[in-house]
């Protein structure tokens, strides 16, 4: 069974920096393409970024660019988004999702909440 | 606001049949598939349809998806109270060289 768990998410201050973290297990996690959704409070859901299978490429929104960098460890089997420079507008729950073909998102972990708040 | 527009809501009575409309552009729906999603309450998005008008294992056939040029649409057919949810449609952009999301359309079941 294709498992994704989320952890890393809380409460910081604007400026500051989180690291979020993707557990996945049941797939062979090197195999696939890897992305990172986030859902602002009451609102649609908004791309992040994606990652290549080795990590050697990655593409980001622009909302986040510069700011984000996505990475991914496949001994671990482990996906990551590390944000710096948090905005309040980044308060959101983040998912992370399995990638197929050009961009359909076939598993979704339940996601952890990042609140940037003073 | 979303490059790929959807009507914000959309209801309809058990057995009736919806559809959810999904509008983009030649960057992103005129060129590639379109994929959508369902959000129960409280839930994790799940797949829906991939490549316009397929459905994964364990999506009813009552769920059906088709595009044309650069719009796309849902319908449910023999709607089931347990259908009210977020439904998104989503597109790779090659301008912006990343992923969309439309706005969101909230289906309630009456």
């Amino acid at each position: 069974e294709v498992q994704l768990v989320e952890s890393g998410g809380g409460l910081v201050q604007p400026g500051g920096s989180l690291r979020l973290s993707c557990a996945a297990s049941g797939f062979t996690f090197s195999d696939y393409w890897m992305t990172w959704v986030r859902q602002p409070p009451g609102r649609g859901l908004q791309w992040v970024a994606n990652i290549k299978q080795d990590g050697s490429a990655n593409y980001y929104a622009d909302s986040v660019k510069g700011r984000s960098t996505i990475s991914r460890d496949n001994a671990k089997k482990s996906l990551y988004l590390q944000m710096d420079s948090l905005r309040v507008e980044d308060t959101a729950v983040y998912y992370c999702a399995r990638r197929r073909g050009k961009q359909w998102l076939d598993y979704w972990g339940q996601g952890t909440l990042v609140t940037v708040s003073s | 606001q979303s490059v790929l527009t959807q009507p914000p809501s959309a209801s309809g009575t058990p057995g009736q049949r919806v559809t959810i409309s999904c509008f983009g552009s030649s960057s992103n729906i005129g060129t590639n598939s379109v994929n959508w999603y369902q959000q129960l309450p409280g839930m994790a998005p799940k797949l829906l349809l991939y490549i316009n008008d397929q459905r994964p294992s364990g999506v009813p056939d009552r769920f059906s998806g088709s595009k044309s040029g650069t719009s796309a649409s849902l319908a449910i057919s023999g709607l089931q109270l347990e259908d009210e949810a977020d439904y998104y449609c989503a597109a790779w952009d090659d301008s912006l060289n990343g992923g969309l999301f439309g706005g969101g359309t909230r289906l309630t079941v009456l």
